[in-house]
């Protein structure tokens, strides 16, 4: 079946580094989508991962491992406006996809 | 720059209510998807639709319709509302062909008593 694994709750320091895990199982594979989702708000896209490696943009970084099925997502600097679910989508090979229920961050002074 | 807008927002219905939900796109965008979110789950894909005039059943179709004759809209049914279907709706959408970062729409808050 196809599933996707993320950690419910993380609590980190504002100023700190956070690195939240991602393992997934799907059908295919066509990329990995990280979205940053404020409570009672919309999803909105963070990172997009299809190759090996690291990809960094500003304070945000996301990696991904196709032969370990496993993605990060890496936060620096926190501020307490990173206080958000992180969720974890990797695209199927029909281009569906498949979501994690969604890592809570909870960031304290 | 609207992107992608849903009405209503907010919606209480009694069982047994019938309902749409409405999505616009100003995007042109070809692909767009109705997801439910509920607690401690991920986005679940109810219907989804690749093009004007097109739908396909996704992950939890049963008890919800589609429409999508224009290419800018995608209307979600509920025929016969149940307190099961009591979650938040999202609408997004996404240019065709390869992967593309998908544009949500801010939700519909739907509550059945």
């Amino acid at each position: 079946g196809q599933n996707i694994d993320q950690p419910t709750e993380m609590t980190a320091t504002e100023g700190a580094i956070v690195q939240i895990n991602c393992t997934y199982q799907t059908s295919g594979f066509n990329g990995l989508f990280w979205y940053q989702q404020h409570a009672g708000e919309a999803p909105t896209f963070l990172s997009y991962n299809v190759l090996d490696g690291l990809e960094e943009k500003g304070r945000f970084s996301s990696f991904l491992s196709r032969s370990k099925g496993y993605s990060y997502l890496l936060l620096k600097e926190l501020q307490m406006k990173d206080s958000a679910s992180y969720l974890c989508a990797s695209m199927d090979s029909n281009y569906q996809l498949i979501w994690g229920a969604g890592t809570k961050l909870i960031i304290k002074p | 720059n609207a992107g992608v807008t849903q009405t209503p927002k907010f919606r209480v219905l009694k069982t047994g209510q019938s309902m749409t939900l409405l999505c616009a796109q100003d995007m042109n965008h070809e692909y767009m998807y109705w997801y439910r979110q509920d607690p401690g789950m991920g986005l679940r894909l109810i219907h989804y639709s690749v093009g004007e005039g097109t739908t396909a059943k996704g992950e939890v179709p049963d008890g919800y319709n589609v429409s999508r004759l224009k290419k800018q809209n995608f209307l979600l049914g509920l025929e016969s509302a149940a307190p099961s279907q009591t979650s938040v709706y999202f609408c997004a959408s996404r240019s065709g062909g390869d992967a593309g970062e998908l544009f949500f729409g801010e939700g519909s808050r739907l509550t059945v008593l």
